[in-house]
């Protein structure tokens, strides 16, 4: 059965910075899209990044761009979320998703499973 | 303001059909594929229908889904108590080159 599991979440300072994992397992992480989504107290979901099989496909939201990296390390089935400059408004659990088709492309494509979500709190 | 548009809530009583809308465009509904999360309360949202209308296994057929243009829908049929949670649409869109999620309907089982 596949099974995500994230961890780094943590209480940061405005401005900070903060790398999340997302450790797979119980499927070939390398032949999935990988992305993180992300839900506000109270809020509903906002996709945050997407990356394709290789390091070829990777997508940002506009509210992170510049500021958060994707990447993954197929080797050790792991996906990262380096964020920096980060935000009151960057306080969310963060979700990493795979793709439900390893064949398709992501416009194609859904989300499943979801890990349980690590929490990031930015408050000074 | 979300870019697919979903009713903030919706309500019936047990037994009853329920359906929930999700309002998009030409860049996203209108040509990619259209899936539903169920999210219950305090937990990670999860799976219930993909490529608009295709139930992952394990998902009651009382679920299902349709889409028609730019606009797609979730129906829950023999509604039940357990059904109380958030569902949310999302689609690619092609225009912002990202995934967009729909606000979400909070469903209330009366």
């Amino acid at each position: 059965e596949a099974q995500l599991v994230e961890s780094g979440g943590a209480l940061v300072k405005p401005g900070g910075s903060l790398r999340l994992s997302c450790a797979a397992s119980g499927f070939t992480f390398s032949s999935h899209s990988m992305t993180w989504v992300r839900q506000a107290p109270g809020k509903g979901l906002e996709w945050v990044s997407s990356i394709g099989v290789s390091t070829t496909y990777i997508y940002y939201a506009d509210s992170v761009k510049g500021r958060f990296a994707i990447s993954r390390d197929n080797a050790k089935n792991s996906l990262f979320l380096q964020m920096h400059s980060l935000r009151a408004e960057d306080t969310a659990v963060y979700y990493c998703v795979r793709s439900g088709c390893s064949s398709c492309q992501l416009r194609q494509n859904w989300f499943d499973p979801w890990g349980q979500g690590t929490l990031v709190t930015v408050s000074s | 303001q979300s870019v697919l548009t979903q009713p903030p809530s919706a309500s019936g009583t047990p037994g009853q059909r329920v359906t929930i809308s999700c309002s998009g465009s030409s860049s996203n509904i209108g040509i990619n594929t259209v899936n539903w999360y169920q999210q219950l309360p305090g937990t990670a949202p999860k799976l219930l229908i993909y490529s608009h209308d295709q139930r992952p296994s394990g998902v009651p057929d009382r679920f299902s889904g349709s889409k028609s243009g730019t606009s797609a829908s979730l129906a829950i049929s023999g509604l039940q108590s357990e059904d109380e949670a958030d569902y949310y649409c999302a689609a690619w869109d092609d225009s912002l080159n990202g995934l967009v999620f729909g606000g979400g309907t909070k469903l209330t089982v009366l």
